[in-house]
């Protein structure tokens, strides 16, 4: 499997700030998907960031809200803007195996205070 | 979309004892099933699979069943030990070339010794 790296691991952010969270694989990647994982919950999908396009984001998610970056095949960032405490989660970044199973990074433990 | 359903959303069952979690998805074009495991402050990670092509697969202590004209897959784990104490997640997809996974709400397993 890939090694996906995401950094930071945990951040603890004042409200209306912003966070970005940083995924870099090991490998070049067509496809990288976000999750966010509210705590207790299920993992929920964010976007498909496609390199060389716009992210494709899900119902409820917004590209002002969430903005991504996928400059190259390995990278990707996912930004957190003007967050409130319904922001505290863990966000997930994920890259797509050939057997069609995705492989998660650590996970990034945001808490909004 | 794509939409799954999991049950039971807890299940304890004493060490020894066999475990099954039952999903159902909406869409009839989905044809890969995977089955994630989480470890507390852990990142989901895959513990098997199934492809609508496939009725049951089987790895040791897990297996999968799979209805394509029901539309519901089920995890069967035999011989629980404590260390199979965990949330677990079914997912659904397309399979296909930036297709994400869609996830089901979860279970906690709880084994007791």
């Amino acid at each position: 499997s890939a090694v996906i790296s995401q950094k930071p691991s945990r951040d603890i952010c004042q409200r209306g700030t912003s966070l970005t969270i940083q995924c870099q694989v090991d490998s070049q990647v067509t496809m990288m998907f976000w999750y966010r994982q509210q705590p207790g919950q299920s993992l929920t999908l964010i976007a498909t960031a496609n390199q060389g396009s716009e992210a494709t984001y899900e119902s409820g998610f917004v590209i002002d809200k969430f903005p991504i970056s996928r400059p190259n095949l390995t990278f990707s960032t996912l930004t957190v803007s003007n967050m409130s405490p319904e922001d505290s989660s863990i966000y997930l970044c994920s890259v797509g195996q050939d057997s069609g199973a995705l492989h998660f990074g650590n996970g990034t433990r945001l808490t909004v205070t | 979309g794509e939409n799954v359903e999991q049950h039971p959303s807890t299940l304890s069952v004493q060490e020894g004892d066999s475990a099954v979690i039952k999903c159902t998805y909406s869409d009839s074009a989905s044809n890969y099933f995977p089955w994630y495991k989480q470890e507390l402050g852990k990142r989901p990670q895959l513990i098997i699979d199934i492809r609508s092509n496939v009725g049951e697969k089987k790895d040791q202590r897990i297996a999968v069943t799979l209805n394509k004209t029901a539309k519901h897959f089920s995890l069967h784990i035999t011989e629980t030990q404590p260390e199979d104490s965990a949330v677990y997640f079914c997912a659904a997809s397309l399979n296909q070339a930036g297709t994400a996974l869609i996830f089901g709400k979860g279970t906690t397993l709880s084994v007791s010794s």
